[in-house]
């Protein structure tokens, strides 16, 4: 079974100021890795994913991710945020086997301060 | 392309009345979830459609909630009776298919329930 921790629940930051949001996997499997943004009363948007080669991916609105498999990590990084990235960040986790099912983290609600 | 249409947006009932949800996929997307995401939390699989029949359905309160997919598009999502803890957004995702998940799913905009 796969778990997905989120170290952060809130994380305030000001504007054009870098920011990252933590999650640490546990997976006795190897797994893909995903990171979904949610605004406010919308459902969740896919920023970037994890398959295979390069450790480090790059996504939508400027965000990046590392994995890290020592580590089991992959973190979200962004260099300069704007007041448009406030919203709710999930990390998330799947076992290769195509019967196994996304398993999502608590949440890290970023909140930008001008 | 079309996303992935949920109905209603909002919904508001009292304990023990009955409420359904629906959600037509992406067209062609043979595989279909419901999530539960309650306040303060990520979202938790109920049920996972592969066509219309069920893939897993094992954190499914099936005493009181049921979900169809007839003919392999869409769905409609109930509970009844509906308890106050069920007060959750109810979101609605589909894939092509199983093999091509990992490369995301796409979700609906949710219908946010209200239990009183």
């Amino acid at each position: 079974a796969q778990s997905v921790t989120q170290l952060d629940s809130q994380v305030p930051v000001f504007e054009e100021a870098p920011v990252e949001l933590r999650c640490n996997y546990s997976s006795s499997v190897s797994v893909y890795l995903f990171w979904y943004v949610q605004y406010p009363n919308q459902g969740l948007q896919l920023l970037l994913k994890y398959l295979s080669g390069s450790t480090l991916v790059k996504g939508i609105n400027g965000f990046e991710a590392e994995f890290n498999k020592s580590q089991t990590s992959f973190h979200l990084r962004k260099p300069s945020v704007h007041i448009s990235d406030t919203a709710e960040y999930f990390c998330a986790a799947k076992a290769y086997s195509s019967a196994s099912k996304i398993i999502f983290g608590s949440g890290t609600r970023l909140s930008i301060r001008p | 392309e079309a996303g992935v249409a949920q109905s209603p947006r909002y919904k508001i009932i009292e304990k023990r009345q009955s409420v359904a949800f629906w959600c037509n996929p992406i067209s062609g997307h043979a595989t279909l979830y419901w999530y539960q995401q309650i306040l303060g939390q990520g979202p938790k699989l109920l049920i996972q459609f592969q066509n219309n029949g069920v893939v897993d359905d094992s954190q499914l309160p099936k005493d009181r909630f049921s979900a169809e997919r007839l003919k392999g598009v869409d769905s409609t999502l109930k509970i009844q009776p509906a308890k106050l803890e069920d007060s959750a957004v109810y979101l609605c995702a589909s894939s092509l298919d199983r093999d091509t998940a990992p490369y995301g799913y796409t979700f609906g905009s949710g219908t946010r329930l209200t239990v009183v």
